[in-house]
């Protein structure tokens, strides 16, 4: 199975901060890499597919790169709808792992 | 509109059964695959399992092989999951979700608002 390993699992910003959140996969996964938002006893909402494609009304704030076993998730100017759990996921094949979260909270 | 509307939790005895269903609208399940995530009190998300569109794959987490069955009735435009066999472990919050079908791989494009599946005695 590949395991997904994100860091920071929590990140303290203010708002108008730039935030990078980062995610190593186990094995090379290509860019079958998706990033998912959650925010509080709600459903996780898709971002970003493919490591860098952003889903069809995400702010443009948002933007994701990276391949084989690295990637990155950035948000460039943090709005205060930002503040959530961000998962990284892999596409590659089955288990269809998550990374195990980062919390990022307000400052 | 895509919607996802699961439903079937509920507090359950260890070693007992549950399905849940998950009704979909705005698209058709022999069109898109479909995943069960699960999310435990407090914890991250887990991938349990997943149906292609043409129903002829079926994967699953380690955790579950064996006890659940992922199935679909297409007339019905309704997913399940069969849960047999239930642990402790096994309550969390069951989100099921669509497959994006176009992005690469296989990920979740739409989810529902998910069902609570309670295990105690």
């Amino acid at each position: 199975d590949i395991q997904m390993t994100q860091s920071p699992s929590s990140l303290s910003a203010s708002v108008g901060d730039r935030v990078t959140i980062t995610c190593r996969a186990s094995q090379s996964i290509s860019r079958y890499l998706n990033w998912h938002q959650q925010k509080p006893g709600k459903a996780p909402k898709l971002l970003i597919y493919a490591a860098s494609t952003l889903q069809s009304g995400v702010p443009s704030s948002f933007s994701g790169s990276g391949s084989g076993t690295d990637f990155t998730l950035t948000i460039s100017s943090l709005q205060p709808e930002d503040f959530a759990t961000y998962y990284c996921q892999q596409s590659y094949s089955p288990p269809y792992t998550f990374g195990q979260g980062t919390k990022l909270e307000i400052k | 509109q895509v919607q996802l509307v699961e439903s079937g939790g509920g507090v359950v005895q260890p070693g007992r059964s549950l399905r849940l269903s998950c009704a979909v609208s705005g698209f058709t399940l022999s069109s898109y695959g479909m995943h069960w995530v699960r999310q435990a009190p407090g914890k991250g998300l887990e991938w349990v399992a997943f149906i292609s569109y043409d129903g002829s794959n079926k994967y699953y987490g380690d955790s579950v092989k064996g006890r659940f069955t992922i199935s679909r009735d297409i007339s019905k435009n309704t997913l399940y999951l069969q849960m047999n066999s239930l642990r402790a472990e096994d309550m969390a919050v069951y989100y099921c979700a669509k497959d994006c079908g176009d992005c690469l791989g296989f990920g979740m494009d739409v989810w529902g608002q998910g069902t609570t599946v309670t295990v105690s005695s």
